[in-house]
């Protein structure tokens, strides 16, 4: 079965505290790490796609990087609107399995 | 806006009872996908289908079904609804299968008294 453990549960940020969320999995047969940015009461939205270990996606004050066994989500200089809940994913051979996430705060 | 409608936005109902919930995907998009939503469980696969065929199953329970019509909007059927059935179902689409870049619904709030 596959697994994907996210921590913290939840970050409390001030503004231009610059933090890291860690997601480790195990799978068999990894298909592609994926991030997800989750606002309250909304669906949520895609945000980056890692397949090997070293790579490196980059999207504003998000940095998403990937390891044989975890991904890390880098938020620098975090603003407000930077929080929400942040879901890491593993693509195995036939479904999509989420972590629980860790949600952001950053206070201005 | 993801593209993906889903209604209806919000659903109160008894136990016993069935809902139907539905989901017209991103236009082009050929996959659709039903997760369930709750505070302790996270998000949990329910099922996937592809241009009609159903392609992959979670851990959709057996009161629980969905098709995906030749139109490719999708219908998820719950029936003899209980208390720990609600939850936030979100629809999300793809046009692929294999993929893990979904576009993700509003979701449909269900709640069971």
């Amino acid at each position: 079965e596959d697994q994907v453990t996210q921590s913290p549960e939840a970050l409390r940020l001030q503004e231009g505290e610059s933090s890291s969320l860690n997601c480790s999995y195990t799978v068999s047969g990894l298909r592609g790490l994926f991030w997800y940015r989750q606002d309250p009461g909304k669906g949520p939205e895609f945000l980056f796609t890692l397949y090997s270990a070293g790579e490196e996606k980059e999207k504003e004050r998000l940095k998403a990087t990937l390891t044989k066994k975890e991904s890390f989500l880098h938020i620098t200089a975090p603003k407000p609107e930077d929080s929400a809940t942040y879901l890491c994913a593993v693509r195995g051979d036939y479904k999509l399995s989420f972590g629980a996430g860790t949600t952001v705060t950053v206070r201005a | 806006d993801s593209g993906v409608t889903q209604t209806p936005k919000h659903l109160i109902t008894a136990t016993g009872q069935r809902v139907t919930l539905r989901c017209s995907p991103r236009s082009g998009d050929l996959s659709v996908y039903w997760y369930q939503q709750s505070l302790d469980q996270g998000l949990q696969f329910l099922i996937q289908y592809y241009n009609g065929e159903e392609r992959a199953k979670g851990n959709i329970l057996e009161r629980f079904s969905a098709q995906q019509f030749p139109d490719l909007h999708s219908e998820l059927n719950l029936s003899s609804l209980e208390l720990g059935d609600s939850a936030l179902y979100f629809c999300a689409s793809s046009l692929g299968t294999g993929t893990g870049e979904l576009f993700f619904g509003e979701g449909s709030r269900l709640t069971v008294l």
